[in-house]
């Protein structure tokens, strides 16, 4: 069975500092998908970014970056200079492409404060 | 294009009461999906459909009925609600193939008292 571990419950950092969530998957699948959402205060759930298993290369959209390493099945995310609308709860997410591919299996979130 | 829409926002039913959250797309997505958000646990796949007349139950289907007549609609049951369905309930959709990004709606804040 697939499974999803963000280990950091809460993190808090100061205005612009970098921070990086982490997240760690299992699964049996050669072929699977990894996400990233964003669920601000306001509730709303925000698709950020989606990686394919065959494509390992990093990936920048302005301050935040992903870090996606095979071998240690993990998908960390960083964001360089937070500020404080990056406070949210940050899911990762796993879906394998058996059966489907579009069941998501989520990670339990890890909720990010930046104070200024 | 209003995406993934959700009625109610906010709903409290006692203790064996029934109801129907809706759920809409008008994206023609085939998939659709519903999932509940507990603190400290994520959210968790409760119903899923690939399209019309076809579903398939989650990791947490029980309580929950669903229903696909329609490429646009989803509804999610409860038939008699119970305090474990406190949650919120969040419906989701995409192209079928290949995991594409799921849209979610804004979610349906049930509490049952």
């Amino acid at each position: 069975a697939q499974k999803v571990t963000q280990a950091q419950t809460e993190i808090s950092v100061v205005e612009k500092e970098d921070v990086t969530l982490d997240c760690v998957y299992e699964t049996r699948d050669t072929t699977y998908y990894l996400f990233w959402y964003k669920q601000p205060p306001s509730g709303e759930l925000v698709f950020l970014i989606r990686r394919n298993s065959f494509d390992e290369q990093n990936e920048i959209s302005g301050r935040y970056s992903w870090n996606f390493q095979k071998s240690t099945s993990s998908f960390n995310f960083t964001i360089t200079a937070s500020q404080v609308v990056d406070s949210a709860v940050y899911f990762c997410a796993l879906s394998e492409s058996a059966g489907g591919g579009n069941k998501l299996t989520f990670g339990t979130g890890t909720q990010l404060k930046v104070e200024l | 294009n209003a995406g993934v829409t959700q009625t109610p926002k906010f709903q409290v039913l006692k203790t064996g009461q029934s109801m129907t959250l809706q759920c809409a797309q008008d994206m023609n997505h085939e998939y659709m999906s519903w999932y509940r958000q507990d603190p400290g646990m994520g959210l968790r796949l409760i119903h899923y459909s690939v399209g019309a007349g076809i579903t398939d139950q989650g990791e947490v289907p029980n309580g929950y009925n669903v229903s696909r007549s329609t490429t646009e609609d989803f509804p999610l049951r409860l038939l008699s609600a119970a305090p474990s369905q406190t949650s919120v309930y969040f419906c989701a959709s995409s192209y079928v193939q290949n995991s594409y990004e799921q849209y979610f709606g804004p979610g349906t804040r049930l509490t049952v008292t």
